[in-house]
């Protein structure tokens, strides 16, 4: 089965300690990206990786770190940094095209609760 | 950088009649416009989508518009159904900038019995 798995679904952490989510894809793709989506508020842009070892910020990419040392994974670390930290967090990868971007497909999300 | 507007941000229709998204965009150079769907507790998945060369796509019971001049794109979905019930988010993207795509802010969609 090829897909996009995040682990764990629900993680639950006290306020002031790192955590870092899962991501990862057996699709061959070469571009992954985080999303915070919170109600009312669409999905934002963290992180994104277009090639190993390659990554840029996104739109609220403070409080956040990223790593892509393999092709198939990209761990999110949240921070303490991070002042809001509870979300609903989704990872999503898609194949290098020609002319760009092409599909994204998305994990299952994990749940994050900081409290 | 490249803005995305949505309305409505909830939509409820009775079932059989049709429903529609729309959406604004920012960024002239914008060329990629895909439409998710999101349903409860899972990831969102692309339906459909339509780049700058053509004005409208569609695929069954969904359809896409783009009016390139006004910077805005639409989602028609026609004889909704109970399982259309769920989270739409429209998005737009620069292909040829970079990877990345800028979302809406989501349509939640009831359909009604």
């Amino acid at each position: 089965d090829g897909g996009i798995t995040q682990s764990p679904k629900y993680l639950f952490r006290k306020e002031g300690q790192n955590v870092t989510l899962s991501c990862e894809q057996n699709l061959n793709h070469d571009a992954m990206y985080w999303y915070r989506q919170d109600p009312g508020q669409g999905l934002r842009l963290i992180y994104y990786s277009q090639i190993v070892n390659d990554f840029q910020k996104g739109d609220i990419a403070e409080g956040y770190s990223v790593s892509r040392e393999k092709k198939e994974s990209f761990p999110l670390t949240v921070t303490s940094a991070q002042k809001n930290p509870t979300a609903f967090y989704l990872c999503a990868s898609s194949a290098w095209l020609l002319a760009g971007v092409g599909e994204q497909y998305f994990g299952p999300g994990t749940r994050l609760t900081v409290t | 950088g490249e803005n995305v507007e949505q309305h409505p941000s909830t939509l409820s229709v009775q079932e059989g009649d049709s429903a529609v998204i729309k959406c604004t965009y920012s960024d002239s150079a914008s060329n990629y416009f895909p439409w998710y769907k999101q349903e409860l507790g899972k990831g969102p998945q692309l339906i459909i989508d339509i780049r700058s060369n053509v004005g409208e796509k569609k695929d069954q019971r969904i359809a896409v518009t783009l009016n390139k001049t006004a910077k805005h794109f639409s989602l028609h979905i026609t004889e909704t159904q109970p399982e259309d019930s769920a989270v739409y988010f429209c998005a737009a993207s620069d292909e040829g900038k970079d990877d990345k795509i800028i979302f809406g802010k989501g349509t939640r969609l009831h359909i009604l019995p």
